[in-house]
């Protein structure tokens, strides 16, 4: 079985600073990786995905890939109290690419 | 408005009561899936479909049912619901038949409470 790792949290952070979140997965062959953000009993929505090793920047959003050491990692500047939700990492499973395996998420608290 | 649409949002029905809850989406999208979520066991994915009339099981298919006869569609059926079937559910679709090579797209979810 194909694994993804996050560190469930709660992380707490403080307005206006850097939030990171990290992921590791276990399938080598993983090639396509993404971050959902999904507020309390609302559905996961599409933060970012990344392909290829190194950073990708949107807006206040980086993600960052290491293929070699097998982490995706998430980082939001200038936190928000808006921020504020449970951040899931999914990975494709790399034999047939039919699935996506999904983390178990990191709670994020921006306080103000 | 490109979106999955679930329905119904909420349910409360008894055990052995079949019920189905549907998803549609109007993207165009090859690859549907259904998971459902519960507390500290995080996202599941229940069954899939890769394209019309290709279906095939997820990580927890036992006690679930689906088809794929049209591409929008990609109902959920419970033949015979049980406590253990409570849980929150999510549609979602890919427009790769792959569904783990681009964003799958989530539906508002349905949460279903079996008593």
């Amino acid at each position: 079985q194909k694994e993804v790792e996050q560190n469930s949290g709660p992380l707490s952070v403080p307005e206006g600073a850097i939030a990171s979140l990290n992921c590791t997965y276990s399938d080598r062959g993983s090639q396509s990786f993404f971050w959902y953000r999904q507020y309390s009993g609302k559905s996961p929505e599409l933060i970012m995905f990344i392909y290829s090793n190194g950073d990708k920047e949107d807006g206040r959003f980086t993600a960052q890939l290491n293929k070699a050491s097998q982490y995706v990692s998430l980082l939001i500047r200038d936190s928000q109290p808006s921020d504020s939700a449970t951040y899931l990492c999914a990975v494709n499973e790399s034999m047939g690419a039919q699935k996506l395996v999904f983390g178990q998420g990191t709670r994020l608290t921006i306080n103000p | 408005e490109a979106q999955v649409t679930q329905n119904p949002r909420y349910l409360i029905t008894v055990t052995g009561k079949k019920l189905t809850v549907t998803c549609s989406q109007n993207m165009n999208h090859e690859y549907m899936s259904w998971y459902r979520q519960d507390p500290g066991l995080g996202l599941r994915q229940i069954y899939y479909s890769m394209n019309v009339e290709v279906t095939d099981k997820g990580d927890v298919p036992e006690g679930y049912k689906v088809s794929r006869k049209e591409k929008r569609n990609f109902p959920l059926i419970l033949e015979s619901p049980s406590p253990n079937q409570t849980s929150l559910y999510f549609c979602a679709s890919s427009l790769d038949s792959k569904g783990g090579n681009q964003p799958q797209h989530f539906g508002d979810g349905t949460r279903l409470s079996i008593l």
